[in-house]
């Protein structure tokens, strides 16, 4: 199985600020990654796909990058509704994997 | 408005049955893949189950294989869950998802709200 790793574990940042989230794939995965935010208490929503494509809804201030191995999600402008739990995903290989998760803060 | 119901959780001893229920609306049901994924307390996403558009095609992770079958009413819009064998490292909430697309991409984009499945003596 592909494993992933994020980076980091746990953030806190500023409103306003601009923050950004790692992964790691164990392989190259093309491009095949996703991004989900689960807010406290919801399911996850698909934030992002295929390493940089923004879902239907999702505000700008996301956005994501990276090729092969390395990936990032990056959230400009902080907002409080931003606080969350975020997860990577690759779908390049079967069984599809999730990252470890990184939990959002407010500073 | 795409919407998932998942039910049939609850409290299990382990070796025992339980089948889950996810029914679909907002959406043509048959033209989409449909998954289960799930979450341990207090832990990352885990992909369970995939069930193609036909529910011709089944795909699991190793550690259910051969104790879960997934399965699809597309004249009903309900996928299912049926857990057999159940073992404490079961315990989770359970999730179904759509495909992103009508292609089979292994993207979840729409999530039900998510039942609790408890294993325990």
């Amino acid at each position: 199985d592909i494993q992933m790793t994020q980076s980091p574990a746990s953030l806190s940042a500023s409103l306003g600020e601009t923050v950004t989230i790692e992964c790691l794939a164990s392989e190259d995965i093309y491009s095949n990654l996703a991004w989900y935010q689960q807010k406290p208490g919801k399911s996850p929503q698909l934030l992002i796909f295929y390493a940089n494509s923004l879902n239907d809804g999702v505000p700008s201030r996301f956005s994501g990058s990276g090729s092969g191995t390395q990936y990032s999600l990056k959230i400009n402008s902080l907002q409080s509704e931003d606080v969350s739990i975020y997860f990577c995903q690759q779908n390049y290989d079967s069984p599809p994997t999730f990252g470890g998760g990184t939990k959002l803060e407010l500073k | 408005e795409v919407q998932l119901v998942e039910s049939g959780g609850g409290l299990v001893q382990p070796g025992r049955s339980l089948k889950l229920s996810c029914a679909a609306s907002g959406f043509t049901f048959s033209n989409y893949g449909m998954h289960w994924i799930r979450q341990a307390p207090t832990k990352g996403l885990e992909w369970v189950a995939s069930i193609s558009p036909s529910g011709s095609n089944t795909y699991y992770r190793d550690s259910v294989k051969g104790r879960f079958t997934i399965s699809r009413d597309n004249a009903k819009s309900t996928l299912y869950l049926q857990m057999d064998s159940l073992r404490s490292e079961d315990t989770a909430t359970y999730y179904c998802a759509t495909g992103r697309t009508a292609n089979w991409e292994l993207l979840f984009d729409y999530w039900g709200q998510g039942v609790m499945v408890t294993v325990s003596s």
